[in-house]
């Protein structure tokens, strides 16, 4: 059956260290795998889309790895800050009913970040 | 420009009950999709209307169901509610259709059934 994975245990970080959040996914053939944010009692923001053609994408202090070959997708969040304490969300295209691909979402990993 | 809004942003039902969410997507967006959102099974696509057409439509039973207007507004209905189906109801707009594209979402209408 399809599986998007991220860990369900909170990953506690320092301020000022990298943050290395997992997305892992079986029996999908994405080619597009996006990453979103988001806080307590609000919708999720995007944050960053990689195409399967694409190892790497950078956008500020966020990077995106992306293996289809691992089927594994890695984001780091460098310098990381306490603003930066939300649940971030892997979603990936599945084929939905109707042939249209839709998104995906793995549950999400909690980030939290201390002083 | 405004974000994605929804209305309500609580509502308490009771079992038996059917409820009605609306969202009201980006100007110029004419895609929105739907979404449940609970925390044992995480964000669960319900379905996605372009153009007033629905587009997909995920695993949920047909009690589910939505429509989107004109104006690329959309409602979503629930009927003979469950109590598990109390959930984060979260609706996302984009330009168009098309998993690549970023989506807005709204901050969503919690609905708990009693």
């Amino acid at each position: 059956s399809q599986k998007i994975e991220q860990n369900s245990e909170a990953l506690n970080i320092q301020e000022g260290k990298t943050a290395t959040l997992t997305c892992n996914y079986t029996n999908y053939s994405p080619a597009y795998l996006q990453w979103y944010r988001q806080d307590p009692g609000r919708g999720p923001v995007f944050l960053l889309l990689i195409r399967e053609n694409e190892k790497e994408k950078r956008k500020e202090r966020l990077k995106v790895t992306f293996d289809t070959t691992l089927k594994q997708s890695l984001f780091h969040i460098t310098a990381s800050q306490p603003a930066d304490s939300a649940t971030y969300l892997c979603a990936l295209d599945g084929r939905g009913n109707s042939g249209y691909s839709t998104l995906t979402f793995g549950k999400g990993t909690m980030l939290l970040v201390s002083p | 420009k405004a974000g994605v809004t929804q209305t309500p942003r609580y509502l308490i039902k009771t079992r038996g009950q059917q409820v009605t969410l609306s969202c009201s997507p980006i100007s110029g967006h004419r895609s929105v999709s739907w979404y449940q959102q609970t925390p044992g099974q995480g964000l669960q696509f319900l379905f996605e209307y372009f153009s007033e057409t629905q587009r997909n439509k995920g695993n949920f039973p047909g009690r589910f169901s939505g429509r989107q207007f004109s104006n690329s507004r959309s409602e979503m209905n629930v009927s003979t509610l469950e109590l598990g189906d109390s959930a984060l109801y979260l609706c996302a707009s984009s330009t168009t259709s098309g998993v690549w594209n970023e989506q807005f979402f709204g901050p969503g209408t919690r609905l708990t059934v009693l």
